[in-house]
């Protein structure tokens, strides 16, 4: 099982829709959880970080996190164009080496 | 602001050269990472330094050297290199000493091991 898993996708969703992409976690001691935009050719942009159970919003992004469920989501209100990109789900384990694990990632397309 | 510059973008190595990446980072940043991303693997963590004089492996470390020069400098060598190291590799930096995931990327170098 790996560490964080995502659905690769792609995603697609029409333009001004909601755009819900998922992560889960196999550690359960992880207390820290980011997700990073990443346009095609480009590197990897924080754009949310959550450490707390329930839902953080900023602009039209919203980071929600069930600890119980070990499972982080980003909801992107209203998507554009260009919101498509792929979206990377980053966990810091609570193991020895404590350093930030990484999922594959989920292309999302937002079809105008 | 540069932010994190890595040098070259662009490299092809045949089999069994050697070549060092350079990175720095403008933004007096204590930790420096490097990370490869591979299809489908997300991005995988080769060796970190958590502050000045100091490093530590990642996930993927073999095959693979690091130097923190100093504060603004971290460097990844490939002694002998092999097809499967053909990569994109990212240098990050971080504000912080510690575990986190506040990081910066460059803007990644393209390696072709043939």
């Amino acid at each position: 099982q790996k560490e964080v898993e995502q659905n690769s996708g792609p995603l697609s969703v029409p333009e001004g829709a909601i755009a819900s992409l998922n992560c889960t976690y196999s550690d359960r001691g992880s207390q820290s959880f980011f997700w990073y935009r990443q346009y095609s050719g480009k590197s990897p942009e924080l754009i949310m970080f959550i450490y707390s159970n329930g839902d953080k919003e900023d602009g039209r992004f919203t980071a929600q996190l069930n600890k119980a469920s070990q499972y982080v989501s980003l909801l992107i209100r209203d998507s554009q164009p260009s919101d498509s990109a792929t979206y990377l789900c980053a966990v810091i384990l609570s193991g020895s080496a404590r350093q930030l694990t990484f999922g594959s990632g989920t292309q999302l397309t937002v079809l105008p | 602001n540069a932010g994190v510059t890595q040098t070259p973008k662009f490299q092809v190595l045949k089999t069994g050269q050697s070549m060092t990446l350079q990175c720095a980072q403008d933004m007096n940043h204590n930790s420096m990472y490097w990370y490869r991303q591979d299809p489908g693997m997300g991005l995988r963590l080769i060796y970190y330094s958590a502050s000045e004089g100091t490093t530590d492996k990642g996930e993927v470390p073999n095959g693979y050297n690091v130097s923190r020069l100093n504060k603004r400098e971290f460097s990844l060598r490939l002694e002998s290199a092999a097809p499967s190291q053909t990569s994109v590799y990212f240098c990050a930096s971080s504000r912080r000493e510690g575990p986190t995931g506040e990081l910066f990327f460059g803007e990644g170098s393209r390696l072709t091991v043939l």
